[in-house]
This record gives C-alpha cells, sequence and structure tokens, in this order.
C-alpha cells in the first residue's frame, strides 16, 4: 500500500508556543491533502485541508504548506490552546482513486 | 456543514453473534461511503469502500463474508459484523463523501465478550 508517515509520533508544547507537524507521502498523483483532529473515542474532524494546485493555506490560527516535489505536507498551529490537544493525522488520497490513506498519527500535547 | 451520524456508538457483544453498525449521511447524498477500523493508539485502516447499489470493494486481507456491507441509498450504509470474535473488538469509524469532502462519523466502539 501506500506509504504515508508523520512525523513526530508526539509532541509536547507550552501554551502558547507553535506546532508544526510534517506528513511524508510516496504516490506522486495524490493531489488532495487534509488534516484531521481526533479526540479521544470520537471520530476523525477536518481541520485544514489543501489542493494540489497551491502551496500554502491559512484558517486563523491553523495553516498547511505543501511541497508537492519533495511529496510532503505540514500542519502549523500556532498560539496552541490546551484543547488543541488530541491525535492529528494527515491523510492525502492515495492510488489515483478517492480513497484516503491515514498517517501514523501525532499527538500533540499542550501543556499550561 | 455535512453531518454523518454512526449507531450505535458503542456495542458489546457475546462471542459468535452478529452485530450491524449504521452510518447515514444526513444532509448530502454521498457518492461513496468508506468503512474503517482503528485499534488502541493506532491509525485508521481502510476495511471497503462502497457505492450506492453495488458491491463493496474490501481491502486486502479483509474477509468480505466477515465483514458485511450493505449500501441501499446514497444516504445509508451498513457494515454487520459477522460471527463476532474478541479480535475483532475495535473501534469502526465509517466516512461519507460527496463533490466537496470527506466527513466522518462519530465511531462504534465494539467490544466482544
Amino acid at each position: 500500500g501506500e506509504n504515508v508517515e508523520q512525523h513526530p509520533s508526539t509532541l509536547s508544547v507550552q501554551e502558547g508556543d507553535s506546532a508544526v507537524i510534517k506528513c511524508t507521502y510516496s504516490d506522486s498523483a495524490s493531489n488532495y491533502f487534509p488534516w484531521y483532529k481526533q479526540e479521544l473515542g470520537k471520530g476523525p474532524q477536518l481541520i485544514i485541508d489543501i489542493r494540489s494546485n497551491v502551496g500554502e493555506k491559512k484558517d486563523q490560527r491553523i495553516a498547511v504548506t505543501l511541497n508537492k516535489t519533495a511529496k510532503h505536507f505540514s500542519l502549523h498551529i500556532t498560539e496552541t490552546q490546551p484543547e488543541d490537544s488530541a491525535v492529528y493525522f494527515c491523510a492525502p488520497i492515495t492510488g489515483g482513486g478517492n480513497k484516503l490513506t491515514f498517517g501514523t498519527g501525532t499527538q500533540l500535547k499542550v501543556e499550561l | 456543514g455535512a453531518v454523518v451520524s454512526q449507531h450505535p456508538s458503542w456495542v458489546i457483544c457475546k462471542s459468535g453473534t452478529s452485530v450491524k453498525i449504521e452510518c447515514r449521511s444526513l444532509d448530502f447524498q454521498a457518492t461513496t461511503m468508506f468503512w474503517y477500523r482503528q485499534f488502541p493508539k493506532q491509525s485508521l485502516m481502510l476495511m471497503a469502500t462502497s457505492n450506492e447499489g453495488s458491491k463493496a470493494t474490501y481491502e486486502q486481507g479483509v474477509e468480505k463474508d466477515k465483514f458485511l456491507i450493505n449500501h441501499a441509498s446514497l444516504t445509508l450504509s451498513t457494515l454487520t459484523v459477522t460471527s463476532a470474535h474478541p479480535e475483532d473488538s475495535s473501534f469502526y469509524i465509517c466516512s461519507a463523501t460527496d463533490l466537496y469532502g470527506y466527513t466522518f462519523g462519530s465511531g462504534t466502539r465494539l467490544t466482544v465478550v
């Protein structure tokens, strides 16, 4: 199957700091790059996405940057708050169809 | 925004019995629905893809006779875990897609005892 990896696997930051999570994928045909937030016992919730014709997208404290040549995209969260604590997944479309392949996940902990 | 309702949110069943999980798109018609399984502290793994009125496509290693998927309408897909065993205990999540994106259900925690 397609390879989708995230780094780091765990990330601990102080409230107010920034957090960056990187997602590396292998399918050069991927054209849709979403990030999901999953809280304990719940389904994933889309927080931001980007398509391959755009290099960066921002929505208030959250941004996503895409480097198609290098096949990676990153999630940037600024001014982190305790409620940002969750597991974050990237899930690019892979395999030429419409299936999302979830990355390995990053546990973000925002400490007071 | 798009809403996907998944029921039940949790279920406990005895080994050998079957369990049905429902996934409904409430305010849009889903061209495709997906079923995922997630074990503790792991990522979501795609089990199968279903389109309304046609047979589901299962991922490699997923037993189609064990995990029965029915996609009878553009707003409803069901997953039936047949003859459940303790190793089937997991968090099952559905997703529905239309032209605009992918929306996930809230998940079903299945415990087989």
